[in-house]
Formats: structure tokens, sequence, C-alpha cells
């Protein structure tokens, strides 16, 4: 069983839709992030949180809502998104220290495109 | 100026070789450094962390990193086909989690 799970693998979706991503980490740890990676630019983090509260919104759309119920489940709920939108979702956990990071492990991934 | 800065490449090395790869970074507090291993249409991988000046050795990766100059580097020693992937630095700064990674830097091992 691989540490982080992200669902679904690949996504197509209109404009008009709304659909969710999911994620779930079994690694115990107690933040958990998203990144959205499009072709040929850096990983850029969209949303943080640590012990199930959202520490971090990079300026991130309204059409991405994330949610975090608990610990160990994130999800990013889509909805309206635009044909730019298309990338790779990526979800990544780690243990939250302050002062020191620890590393992060990534899931798989979601191949979103948006038509 | 971009928080983590790498040289996107490609890095073209020969089979055999060392690889060498830079990383620059511009929070001066921050506390922990990673370099990750990306494969074409995959997920990055944590291949060496790093948190003290100096260097770090695991198998065929060596990492240093030098606070002072605000810089962390990667080498792979013996470099093999299979190690052709982008190698994305990243950074996690001083004030909470926020993992910055650079733009990656591409390499190519030719046999």
């Amino acid at each position: 069983e691989t540490g982080v799970t992200q669902t679904p693998r690949h996504l197509v979706m209109g404009m008009t839709n709304k659909k969710s991503l999911k994620c779930e980490q079994h690694l115990g740890h107690n933040a958990m992030y998203w990144y959205k990676q499009s072709a040929k630019k850096p990983l850029e983090l969209m949303f943080v949180y640590s012990l199930e509260e959202r520490v971090e919104n990079n300026s991130v759309p309204s059409r991405f809502s994330p949610e975090c119920p608990n610990s160990s489940h994130l999800f990013l709920h889509l909805h309206t998104l635009q044909p730019e939108d298309s990338a790779l979702y990526l979800c990544a956990s780690s243990h939250s220290r302050p002062g020191t990071g620890a590393e992060a492990f990534f899931g798989q991934g979601t191949r979103l495109t948006v038509v | 100026q971009k928080e983590v800065e790498q040289n996107s490449g490609p890095l073209s090395v020969p089979e055999g070789a060392i690889a060498s790869l830079n990383c620059t970074y511009s929070d001066r507090g921050s506390q922990s450094f990673f370099w990750y291993r990306q494969y074409s249409g995959k997920s990055p991988e944590l291949i060496m962390s790093i948190y003290s000046n100096g260097d770090k050795e695991d198998g065929r990766f060596t990492a240093q990193l030098n606070k002072a100059s605000q810089y962390v580097s990667l080498l792979i020693r013996d470099s093999q086909p299979s190690d052709s992937a982008t190698y994305l630095c990243a950074v996690n700064q001083a004030a909470g989690n926020k993992l910055t990674f650079g733009g990656g830097t591409r390499v190519l091992v030719k046999p």
C-alpha cells in the first residue's frame, strides 16, 4: 500500500462541471499539501493544512476549494474551471514540526484536463 | 528574485561520470533542504534530505549544504541512464510548513 494515494489518476472535465480530487495518507503525518504542476513550470504550492487547519493559501482562485476533514484525508473541490487549469495536481504529506520542516512525500498525482 | 533557483538544464553527462547540480535559495532562515527526483509524467520522489552544513552521502548521491552562501548541491556519482530525470531542489522556509521548490534541473545520462 502506497503512503499517499490520490484518486482519480486522470480526470477530464468540462468548464461547467463540478468534481473533487481525493488524497489519503497512511504515514501518520499531520500536514497535507496541494501542489499544481503545469507543463514546463515549477511546482506551485496551492494549499497547506497543518493539524487540519488551513495555514497557507497561495492566492489560489476560488474555483479551487480545499477540504481537510481529518489528518489523513484531503480533498480539492473543483468548479467552473478554465482550460489553463489543466495540469498535474499533486498531494503531499509530512510531519508538521515548528521551526524545522520535515520531508514531504507525494501521491501519484491527478492529471486534470479541462475541456 | 525567485525563492529557490536551479539551472533548468538539460545537464548532459556521459554514463559513469559525476553529475553536479546546484540550487540557491533566498530565505536565510531556511532550516531543511531536500532533493527530489521526478521522472516524466510521475510524481516527485525524495532522494536526499540535509539539515546541517557539510556533506551527506547516501549511496551514489551526495548532498552538500552551505548556509552562509545559501546554496545546496547534489552530486550523482557513476551516473546511469536510469538517473535521467528532473531533479528538484526543495527548501522548507523558517516560518511554517512551506516547502518551496525550484524549477528543477533536467539531467540526461548518455550511454
